[in-house]
């Protein structure tokens, strides 16, 4: 069965450094998404891209972050200078579009500022 | 009014027993409402989803109820067993907006 793959599963970094997380979606889907977690809290959503560009963007998104699509698989999150409060679980999700909605999430990767 | 309400926090079961999650909404944008699954160290797994159309749907153990009137709507497991013990999201999604909200959350156990 086709899944979301995310690396690394754990990235350390120190704050103020730049991170890129990465995501391989389900081929073939149209809509991809980032949300975080922060350790026991709820999933908070993050952006939403389609046809390569944000469709929408929460208010956790600021000009910190970036996304991209460099290719036809890949799907990443840049955190330019990370600050603490970055440290959270962050989950890249895709759907495939054309009136289904039904969100495929990946194992996440675990981001931990120090 | 982008928030969804969730509750219990915590809801501990017997085994065979039924669990009852509620949520409720308060943006009437929202058109698709999802419960996910987690279990800890893993992503969350869509369980079930329901649009505002109907107001029930079942999938195995696991059924839906929805009020569009009242914005509420609850998942309910039948039938519970160890194996459901997880935490479960209600969500909300803006299909137009592609942007979806989720509940804080209700972690359950189900006692042997």
């Amino acid at each position: 069965e086709p899944e979301v793959t995310q690396t690394p599963s754990h990235q350390v970094t120190q704050m103020g450094q730049e991170v890129i997380l990465r995501c391989v979606p389900i081929s073939n889907h149209l809509y991809f998404y980032w949300y975080r977690q922060i350790l026991g809290q709820k999933v908070e959503f993050l952006v939403s891209f389609y046809n390569n560009e944000i469709s929408e963007k929460s208010e956790i998104f600021d000009d910190q972050f970036s996304v991209e699509r460099p290719d036809g698989s890949n799907f990443t999150l840049k955190i330019r200078s990370t600050k603490l409060e970055d440290s959270a679980m962050y989950f890249c999700a895709s759907n495939p579009g054309q009136g289904i909605y039904e969100q495929y999430f990946g194992p996440g990767t675990r981001l931990t500022v120090t | 009014q982008q928030q969804v309400k969730q509750s219990p926090q915590s809801l501990i079961v017997q085994k065979g027993g039924i669990s009852i999650i509620n949520c409720a909404y308060e943006n009437t944008a929202f058109d698709y409402f999802p419960w996910y699954q987690q279990f800890p160290g893993k992503g969350p797994a869509l369980l079930i989803a329901i649009r505002p159309d109907v107001s029930e749907k079942k999938e195995g153990r696991f059924t839906i109820s929805f009020n569009k009137s009242a914005k509420q709507f609850s998942l309910h497991i039948l039938d519970s067993q160890p194996g459901d013990s997880a935490t479960y999201f209600c969500a909300a999604y803006n299909t137009n907006a592609g942007k979806s909200t989720f509940g804080d959350g209700t972690t359950l156990t189900v006692k042997p």
